[in-house]
C-alpha cells in the first residue's frame, strides 16, 4: 500500500529565506506527483506536476524534484514572502495498481508554512 | 477559466436530513471523485467515475451515494447524515486516458456540519 510522508509537519521561517519542503513515498510505481497548496479552510490550488519521466519542474520561484527510484520529491522555495503561507501537500498517482486505480491520488499529511514578516 | 465548481461552501444540517453537494467541471474531464478532510487523517478518496454512469467506491465510501448523469456533474449524496460525515469535502476533476500528464483539480471545499 501506498504511503506518503511529508516532512516537516510544520515550518515558521522569516521572510526572504528559501526553503526546502520534503515529501517521500514508499511505492515508486507512479505515473506523477503533484504539489498542492492549500489555504486554511480553502480548496487545494496545484503548483506543479512532475511526470515520473522527469526530474524537475520549475514555476517561478518554485521548483520540485523527483528522485522516483528513492521514492523522494522536494519542493524549493526561493525567496519566501508572508503570502507563502500555506499547508502544503504532495500526492502521488499510482502506477501499478490495475485498471482504474490510477485515477486516485494518495496524499501526504502536508507541512505547515509560515512565513514571518 | 478551467475550474472546478463546488455548492454550497458551507453546510450545516441536522442528523437524518438528507443532502447532496453539487460539484461541476468544465474541462471536459472523464475521471472525477469526492475526498473528504480530516485533521490527523489527511485527505481520503470516498467515490469516484470514470464516465458518465460509471461510478466506484472509494476508501471510505459508507454513508455517501454519488451519481454520474453528465459528464461535467457528479454530485454527492448524504442520504442520512451523522455527526461523524462532519469534515471538509473536495471535488476533484482529471483526464483519465494519459494519466503520466494527467493533473487533478480541485474545487473550492464544501464545510459540511452535521449536529
Amino acid at each position: 500500500k501506498q504511503e506518503v510522508t511529508q516532512i516537516p509537519a510544520a515550518l515558521s521561517v522569516p521572510e526572504g529565506e528559501n526553503l526546502v519542503l520534503n515529501c517521500s513515498f514508499t511505492d515508486s510505481a507512479i505515473y506523477n506527483l503533484q504539489w498542492f497548496r492549500q489555504d486554511p479552510g480553502k480548496g487545494l490550488t496545484s503548483l506543479l506536476l512532475i511526470q515520473s519521466s522527469q526530474r524537475e519542474q520549475t514555476s517561478g520561484r518554485l521548483n520540485a524534484s523527483l528522485d522516483k527510484s528513492s521514492g523522494r520529491s522536494t519542493l524549493y522555495i526561493a525567496a519566501s514572502q508572508p503570502g507563502d503561507s500555506a499547508t502544503y501537500l504532495c500526492a502521488v498517482r499510482p502506477s501499478n495498481a490495475g485498471g482504474t486505480s490510477y485515477g486516485k491520488l494518495t496524499f501526504g499529511q502536508g507541512t505547515i508554512l509560515t512565513v514571518h514578516p | 477559466e478551467a475550474q472546478v465548481t463546488q455548492n454550497p461552501r458551507y453546510l450545516i444540517t441536522v442528523t437524518g436530513k438528507k443532502l447532496t453537494v453539487t460539484c461541476s467541471q468544465n474541462m471536459n474531464h472523464e475521471y472525477m471523485s469526492w475526498y473528504r478532510q480530516d485533521p490527523g487523517l489527511g485527505l481520503r478518496q470516498i467515490y469516484y467515475s470514470m464516465n458518465v454512469e460509471v461510478t466506484d467506491k472509494g476508501d471510505v465510501p459508507e454513508g455517501y451515494k454519488v451519481s454520474r448523469k453528465e459528464k461535467r456533474n457528479f454530485p454527492l449524496i448524504l442520504e442520512s447524515p451523522s455527526p461523524n460525515q462532519t469534515s471538509l469535502y473536495f471535488c476533484a476533476s482529471s483526464m483519465y486516458f494519459r494519466p503520466q500528464k494527467t493533473e487533478a483539480f480541485f474545487g473550492q471545499g464544501t464545510r459540511l456540519t452535521v449536529v
